[in-house]
């Protein structure tokens, strides 16, 4: 167990449909990765945040957004869904923001559009 | 541009064989490399990481070699088990400003253990 845990693990929606998935990182850890993996892709960064700051950003949509808590849990937040958005989603933390120590990931979010 | 990739999409071994399994990375500049396992419908899981300033690092029954020479590293495990099939990736921190960093992740091998 990585001590990330994310929620829903499954979430079905219909296009156009706006969804929020919810990651509570490991304790102590105060940076939250967000990261989507479509089916046969690798895992493609999406957006950093440490102690509730944004730190990087990757080729995040500009439908998708996310933040980070005072408590330190972060939400993803998706709108206007396409068929396309059909992935994993999966959280990470670490407990520095600057790529010197590990992530350790959650066992994601299942978001099925149709 | 900045890549991590992986040689081989599937490798398939005996069981009780050692498994290597290798990784390219096109960064000059990165100084840190993590091996995550990933089985299906779970998240990846941390293997072992090295840092730049090391050639290999062994840990329970897995060791990681690193030669930055030709920008290549690799994972062997040792006695392979059923239990290690799953999908590898390797990564490493991309484009790392001291400010944040992106992880980035080959697009992983999937090693298969045969009985």
């Amino acid at each position: 167990d990585s001590g990330v845990t994310q929620t829903p693990k499954h979430l079905i929606t219909a296009t156009g449909q706006r969804v929020t998935l919810r990651c509570s990182p490991r304790s102590g850890d105060l940076s939250v990765y967000w990261y989507q993996q479509s089916l046969d892709q690798g895992l493609q960064f999406l957006i950093q945040y440490y102690n509730g700051e944004e730190r990087a950003k990757g080729n995040i949509l500009e439908r998708f957004s996310a933040q980070q808590f005072p408590d330190l849990h972060s939400e993803l937040n998706l709108s206007s869904l396409e068929l396309g958005d059909s992935a994993l989603y999966f959280c990470a933390s670490s407990a520095h923001p600057d790529g010197n120590s590990p992530l350790h990931f959650g066992n994601g979010t299942r978001l099925t559009v149709t | 541009g900045e890549s991590v990739g992986l040689h081989l999409p599937t490798l398939s071994v005996q069981e009780g064989d050692n498994s290597i399994i290798n990784c390219a990375y096109s960064n000059s500049a990165s100084d840190y490399f993590i091996w995550y396992k990933q089985e299906s419908g779970k998240g990846p899981q941390f293997i072992i990481d090295i840092r730049s300033n090391m050639d290999k690092r062994q840990g329970q029954r897995v060791t990681v070699l690193l030669n930055k020479t030709v920008k290549h590293l690799s994972l062997q495990i040792a006695a392979t088990q059923p239990g290690d099939s799953a999908v590898y990736f390797c990564a490493d921190p991309g484009s790392r400003d001291n400010y944040g960093q992106n992880f980035v992740f080959g697009p992983g091998t999937r090693l298969s253990v045969l009985p």
